[in-house]
């Protein structure tokens, strides 16, 4: 199958710090792209929906401001986690779908985990 | 909008044995996928299987099968000749363009 990379597998930062992360297709071009979000031994959460070119559609509850979410280019989508807390450390996965039609498959990344100190 | 319940948080079966994860789902759309992932302990999304709810017949995938009751809004997975390579959260999930996850079942093979 195809393959989609985040970076970084993990990452911590400092309360009040933003940190940004990527989320590349390496073999297919993405037209959209999904992030979400996982909780300790809960289920995946979808936080936002990218569309290359466009602004994102967040989820009900998703502040946009604290989760910027970038599509830029086919093959990138970014989310930057604004002024972090440590209620965002989380486990943060994306997803890309090569197309839209209605057989196309959704790929995901390995995840990032977030510590926020 | 559409949820996606797993009644059982966790599950066991014996190695080589047959193991059914259930799943139900609520929408009122009529065309749509559903889909199994593994998630392993590295947390990477694997795709089990998938089914496309205008399809009658019943997807498989090797040792995978899943049972579709379209009109119940019932998705299980089957699993047969369990391996322990098989341990893992499995995810039922609804999706067409984004997705939806159940909350999981926890499978734990014993040898």
């Amino acid at each position: 199958g195809a393959v989609v990379s985040q970076h970084p597998s993990w990452v911590i930062c400092k309360s009040g710090t933003s940190v940004k992360i990527e989320c590349r297709s390496l073999d297919f071009q993405a037209t959209t792209m999904f992030w979400y979000r996982q909780f300790p031994k809960q289920s995946l959460m979808l936080m936002a929906t990218s569309n290359e070119g466009s602004k994102a559609t967040y989820e009900q509850g998703v502040e946009k401001d604290k989760f910027l979410i970038n599509h830029a280019s086919l093959t990138l989508s970014t989310l930057t986690v604004t002024s972090a807390h440590p209620e965002d450390s989380s486990f943060y996965i994306c997803s890309a779908r090569e197309g839209t039609g209605r057989d196309t498959e959704a790929f995901f990344g390995q995840g990032t985990r977030l510590t926020v100190v | 909008a559409q949820t996606v319940t797993q009644s059982q948080p966790e599950m066991s079966v014996q190695e080589a044995e047959t193991v059914t994860l259930s799943c139900t789902y609520d929408t009122s759309e009529s065309d749509y996928y559903l889909f199994w992932y593994k998630q392993p302990p590295s947390r990477q999304m694997i795709l089990v299987i998938r089914q496309e709810a205008y399809k009658q017949q019943n997807a498989t995938e090797n040792r995978f099968s899943v049972n579709f009751q379209k009109a119940a809004k019932s998705f299980s997975l089957k699993i047969s000749d369990s391996q322990l390579g098989d341990a893992a959260m499995y995810f039922c999930a609804y999706g067409y363009n984004d997705m939806r996850f159940g909350a999981g079942t926890r499978l734990t093979v014993k040898p």
